[in-house]
């Protein structure tokens, strides 16, 4: 049971490059998100999909798009790389999406745009 | 506005002490109140959850309060240990929907021996 898995762990992107980031479940969890994480400030909810099929707008979505694969598999796209989308990106999973589900996290991307 | 502030931003403490992390709130209507544990390098992980009803909750030697009258939290480390150096996230719910979680900046714990 590996929980959230996240893939690639480290990369580097010159600007207006575009790539995807992977992000797996296995506790059979309807809803995951991804976030991101900069210096000085809390973690920032970018997208989520409250179950399989939907996606919604976080606080941040400016600049990403995501996709809910399956009801495993969520991946966050940058399209054209910023130097502000610099940053390490976490992706979560619940069970569902209310207020009292504990999210799990995985082991987060760090995301460097030159 | 909703936010979630914490104190200290940063820690040093030895080996063996105790210490207390600070969360206060403004989000309202609240729903829950959890502490989570973010090591260097990795994700954040659950400590405790508190709901409005709860003023105290234990999870092996860290104690979290709330205070749901004054917005206050706080998060007691005892007898600390090399592992405890981490960040530690205090996160406020809403009551309703699923984009509803409000994320405090976090408090750097370092232990030194």
């Amino acid at each position: 049971n590996a929980g959230v898995t996240q893939t690639p762990k480290f990369q580097v992107l010159k600007t207006g490059q575009s790539m995807t980031l992977q992000c797996a479940q296995d506790m059979n969890h309807n809803s995951m998100y991804w976030y991101r994480q900069d210096p000085g400030m809390g973690l920032r909810l970018i997208y989520y999909s409250a179950s399989e099929g939907t996606t919604d707008k976080g606080e941040v979505p400016n600049g990403y798009n995501v996709s809910r694969l399956n009801k495993r598999e969520f991946s966050l796209r940058l399209e054209s790389a910023a130097p502000s989308q610099t940053s390490v990106y976490f992706c979560a999973s619940s069970e569902g999406a209310g207020a009292f589900y504990e999210q799990y996290f995985g082991p987060g991307t760090r995301l460097t745009v030159t | 506005k909703n936010q979630v502030e914490q104190s200290p931003q940063s820690l040093i403490i030895l080996e063996g002490k105790n210490c207390t992390l600070q969360c206060n709130y403004t989000v309202s209507p609240f729903s829950n109140l959890r502490w989570y544990k973010q090591d260097t390098g990795r994700g954040p992980v659950s400590l405790t959850i508190m709901t409005f009803s709860e003023n105290t909750k234990s999870n092996g030697r860290y104690t979290a309060t709330l205070d749901a009258d004054t917005k206050q939290s706080s998060l007691h480390i005892t007898a600390s240990q090399l592992s405890d150096s981490a960040s530690y996230i205090c996160v406020v719910s809403y009551q309703t929907g699923a984009n509803n979680l409000f994320f405090g900046t976090g408090t750097r714990l370092t232990v030194i021996p």
